[in-house]
């Protein structure tokens, strides 16, 4: 298995302009969650989807911030309009429910 | 509620010797325990977890953890450090009995094994 996959893997856009990240958990899973880490804040669960539904989107900052999950093999995290305080490491896991979590890579987002 | 207190930030050892990483918990029903850890510019990786039976669990690359539920604690040990063990560790806590199945990382402990 190809494992989590994240795209894309680094996205420097400038403040104000819309992001688009994007997830592929592995095949048979069915809990996805977003995270984002930063240095001063550690690793904060963003959003959480179980069958494909959000069940707990409580950590997701404010309403720039969406995500989607439209089938069980495709995930997207988006930030409009981008800030520079959105710079981070946003990474995406997945697990069978409440089973250990496989992470993706990450992408890391500069907003300049 | 649950929570998971990870007491040090940092973690000093020299190559060849014991290490341990500590971790604490709080739940109000059974503990489902994990432990992560995350190289640099990478994503957190599994390596072991602890749902119930024998306290001390086995894990990827050597490490065990050994539960000890009187003391609330899974210490993550190895008995003898490598250099290549050096990153950042994280332990994370799901309450079983609590209806959620989001569990609560802790804010990770930086091992570094000296040369």
């Amino acid at each position: 298995d190809a494992g989590v996959i994240q795209s894309p893997r680094h996205e420097v856009t400038e403040m104000g302009q819309e992001v688009t990240l994007r997830c592929k958990p592995i095949s048979g899973h069915n809990s996805l969650f977003w995270y984002r880490q930063t240095m001063m804040r550690g690793l904060e669960l963003l959003i959480y989807f179980n069958n494909n539904v959000p069940i707990d989107d409580s950590g997701m900052p404010e309403d720039r911030f969406s995500a989607k999950m439209p089938n069980a093999s495709f995930s997207t995290l988006k930030i409009q309009p981008s800030e520079p305080r959105d710079s981070a490491v946003y990474f995406c896991a997945s697990s069978l429910t409440g089973g250990e979590q496989f992470f993706g890579p990450g992408t890391r987002l500069t907003v300049l | 509620a649950q929570s998971v207190a990870q007491p040090e930030d940092q973690v000093n050892v020299a190559e060849g010797n014991p290490l341990t990483v500590k971790c604490t918990y709080s739940v109000s029903g059974n503990p489902y325990l994990f432990w992560y850890v995350q190289y640099p510019n990478r994503g957190l990786q599994f390596l072991l977890k602890y749902i119930t039976g024998d306290n001390l669990v086995k894990g990827s690359y050597g490490f065990e953890a050994e539960f000890n539920k009187s003391q609330t604690s899974f210490h993550l040990k190895k008995p003898s450090a490598l250099v290549s063990d050096s990153a950042l560790y994280f332990c994370a806590v799901r309450d079983m009995g609590g209806g959620s199945y989001i569990p609560t990382f802790g804010r990770g402990t930086s091992l570094i094994v000296h040369p």
